[in-house]
């Protein structure tokens, strides 16, 4: 079964300074991996996706992230923070069985200070 | 394109009480699925559906029921609300599963009282 490990609930940041937000995932095929943002009293959105193609993957706004096999990583960056970045983020995992596909981790809580 | 639509918006119930949540989406998606939202815990994932007519359980499924009539649509029940299960719920659907993300809608906020 497949599960994921956000490694921190919350993660303060100051404006323009480099974002990390990491996330371990645990799949038994080959997984896809996704990046979900949700911005407070917001529904989710999605920020990129990895399904195997470049393990470099761009997203919006600025984001990218780096799937690492040999980690079973999947960290989510972004080089210069903006206030309106400020959200939670969400990472998931996602593989080709049947069934109870797309599991979410926890969640990290971004905050930026001015 | 409306994509994912969810109704209502807010919710209050008394114990006991039953009601339905309405989700839709237009996109003719095959699969639809529910969450729900408790802070610290992620989404967990309470039913879902692969098509008209086929719907299973997910992780959280207790008090909850669900049926698939159409493509375009995928009801949630709660049978007899507790006060567990106050939290943020939401619709998705996707074109299939695996490699492919879903959409979301806005979200209802239940509480239960």
């Amino acid at each position: 079964a497949q599960s994921v490990t956000q490694l921190d609930s919350h993660v303060s940041v100051s404006e323009g300074t480099p974002v990390l937000l990491r996330c371990n995932y645990s799949s038994s095929y080959s997984p896809s991996l996704f990046w979900y943002v949700q911005h407070p009293n917001k529904g989710l959105q999605l920020l990129l996706k990895y399904t195997s193609a470049a393990t470099l993957v761009k997203g919006i706004n600025g984001f990218e992230a780096e799937f690492k096999k040999s980690e079973t990583s999947f960290h989510l960056t972004k080089p210069s923070a903006h206030m309106s970045d400020a959200a939670e983020y969400f990472c998931v995992v996602s593989d080709t069985s049947y069934g109870q596909n797309f599991v979410f981790g926890p969640g990290t809580r971004l905050s930026v200070l001015p | 394109n409306a994509g994912v639509t969810q109704t209502p918006k807010f919710q209050v119930l008394k114990t006991g009480q039953s009601m339905t949540l309405q989700c839709a989406q237009d996109m003719n998606h095959e699969y639809m699925s529910w969450y729900r939202q408790d802070p610290g815990m992620g989404l967990r994932l309470i039913h879902y559906s692969v098509g008209a007519g086929i719907t299973d359980q997910g992780e959280v499924p207790n008090g909850y029921n669900v049926s698939r009539s159409t493509t375009e649509d995928f009801p949630l029940r709660l049978l007899s609300a507790a006060p567990s299960q106050t939290s943020v719920y939401f619709c998705a659907s996707s074109y299939s599963l695996g490699i492919y993300e879903q959409y979301f809608g806005p979200g209802t906020r239940l509480t239960v009282t």
